[in-house]
């Protein structure tokens, strides 16, 4: 049973410190989405990423995040310095675009939250 | 702005009886459109979907429907049952324009009562 999976579940930091938030997409997958809930907004889309290679991150705010894909495997999205208005449910989503089916399959979600 | 919209926050059914939700759009380049089921501190589960070229499409209990000129989609579930209880979140695709990226509306949570 293929799913996507992160880490961590949850986690709880300090105003000013770095996060970083991994996700481990579908395999075979060739699409990596990320998104950010949060009571007011709903589901947003940060970031996302086809084949490795970044195709919009205009959602994010660039001063503070940054999302990468090491290798196929691996997708990072990192905040640095982390502020309280960023505690939200983050979730990392991936899909195959086949035959114009654009089903994504989400993540469990890493719960943050900054004091 | 909202492209995306569930105008019901909630929505409360009787086990058995006919659960509908409702979704509104206003991107007239959306051609692919999804329903996703959401349970606490879950992601969002895939339900079902429906191409532009459609006006209905089915699965098992679950059907959608979508109106392009009123440019409105419902999914309906019949019967409903209390482990449907959970935020529905519908959402759309520009793949033409926008690629594979999903707009969602706000959810809906639906709470069928036994």
């Amino acid at each position: 049973d293929a799913r996507v999976t992160q880490t961590p579940r949850h986690k709880v930091t300090e105003m000013g410190q770095e996060v970083t938030m991994r996700c481990q997409p579908i395999l075979g997958h060739n699409t990596v989405f990320w998104y950010r809930q949060t009571m007011m907004q709903g589901l947003e889309l940060l970031a996302y990423f086809r084949n490795r290679a970044p195709l919009d991150d205009s959602g994010m705010p660039k001063d503070r995040f940054s999302a990468e894909m090491p290798d196929a495997t691996l997708a990072t999205l990192k905040i640095q310095p982390s502020e309280p208005r960023d505690s939200a449910v983050y979730f990392c989503a991936s899909g195959l675009v086949l035959s114009r089916r654009h089903e994504q399959y989400f993540g469990p979600g890493t719960r943050l939250t900054v004091t | 702005d909202q492209q995306v919209k569930q105008n019901s926050p909630s929505l409360s059914v009787q086990e058995g009886r006919i659960s509908i939700l409702n979704c509104d759009y206003t991107n007239s380049m959306f051609d692919y459109f999804l329903w996703y089921k959401k349970y606490p501190a879950e992601g969002p589960t895939f339900l079902i979907s429906i191409s532009s070229i459609k006006d209905k499409n089915e699965d098992g209990r679950f059907t959608v429907f979508l109106n392009k000129s009123a440019k409105h989609l419902s999914l309906h579930i019949v019967p409903s049952q209390p482990g449907d209880s959970a935020v529905y979140f519908c959402a759309a695709s520009a793949r033409e324009t926008s690629g594979s990226r999903l707009t969602f509306g706000e959810g809906t949570q639906l709470t069928v009562n036994p």
